[in-house]
């Protein structure tokens, strides 16, 4: 069965700062990845996927993860975060098998100003 | 227009007690999921129901059964509630069983607080 390791369970920044979350999956053939955000009282909202092609994938909010497959890495990461960026971050992974995502168990990013 | 919906957002019981938690979903996806946040903020799929049929049981007290009238609605019962079940329940929606190019679109949420 997969399974996700998020090393970090809270990350501070200061505002403007660039972050990276870390996410670590279990190895296997073929995965999908996805990065989820939840804002406090909030359900869960879809930031980026990884399906296949190009390995480094972006989200409308200046997001951007990298499938590293060697590593099996998909990292998040903004080059320069905003308060309003200050959520909790799941990663999740899927293989194309059939089966559920599997989340990992969180990264809080607080960003300070 | 929500597209994934439940009902009640937040429900406060007393041990022992039965309570329901709905979910609607007016994307038109075929398979619905329960997942359960726990106070750790832990995602973890309890149920998956594709077109009504029971796909995935995760290791869940039978004291929880899912309902699924039709495709847009997954109903979570929970009979002799227990102070453990305390959590965040979410229920989600995707097209097909994998999550393919939108993954899961979630409701946001039940806070259930069991005293």
């Amino acid at each position: 069965a997969q399974s996700v390791t998020q090393l970090d369970s809270q990350v501070p920044v200061f505002e403007e700062a660039p972050v990276e979350l870390r996410c670590n999956y279990s190895s296997s053939v073929s995965v999908y990845l996805f990065w989820y955000v939840q804002y406090p009282n909030q359900g869960l909202q879809l930031l980026l996927k990884y399906l296949s092609g190009s390995t480094l994938v972006e989200s409308i909010n200046g997001f951007e993860a990298e499938f590293n497959k060697s590593q099996t890495s998909f990292h998040l990461r903004k080059p320069s975060v905003h308060i309003s960026d200050t959520a909790e971050y799941f990663c999740a992974v899927s293989d194309p098998g059939n089966t559920p995502l599997v989340f990992g168990k969180g990264t809080r990013l607080s960003v300070i100003a | 227009d929500t597209a994934v919906s439940q009902t009640p957002k937040y429900l406060v019981t007393q041990m022992g007690n039965d309570k329901s938690i709905k979910c609607e979903q007016n994307l038109g996806h075929d398979t619905m999921y329960w997942y359960k946040q726990d106070s750790k903020k832990f995602l973890k799929i309890m149920f998956s129901y594709n077109n009504k049929e029971l796909i995935i049981n995760e290791t869940v007290p039978n004291r929880f059964s899912p309902k699924s009238p039709d495709k847009a609605h997954l109903n979570l019962h929970i009979n002799s509630l227990e102070l453990g079940d305390s959590a965040v329940y979410f229920c989600a929606s995707s097209q097909d069983p994998v999550p393919g190019d939108y993954g899961y679109t979630f409701g946001s949420g039940t806070r259930l607080t069991v005293v």
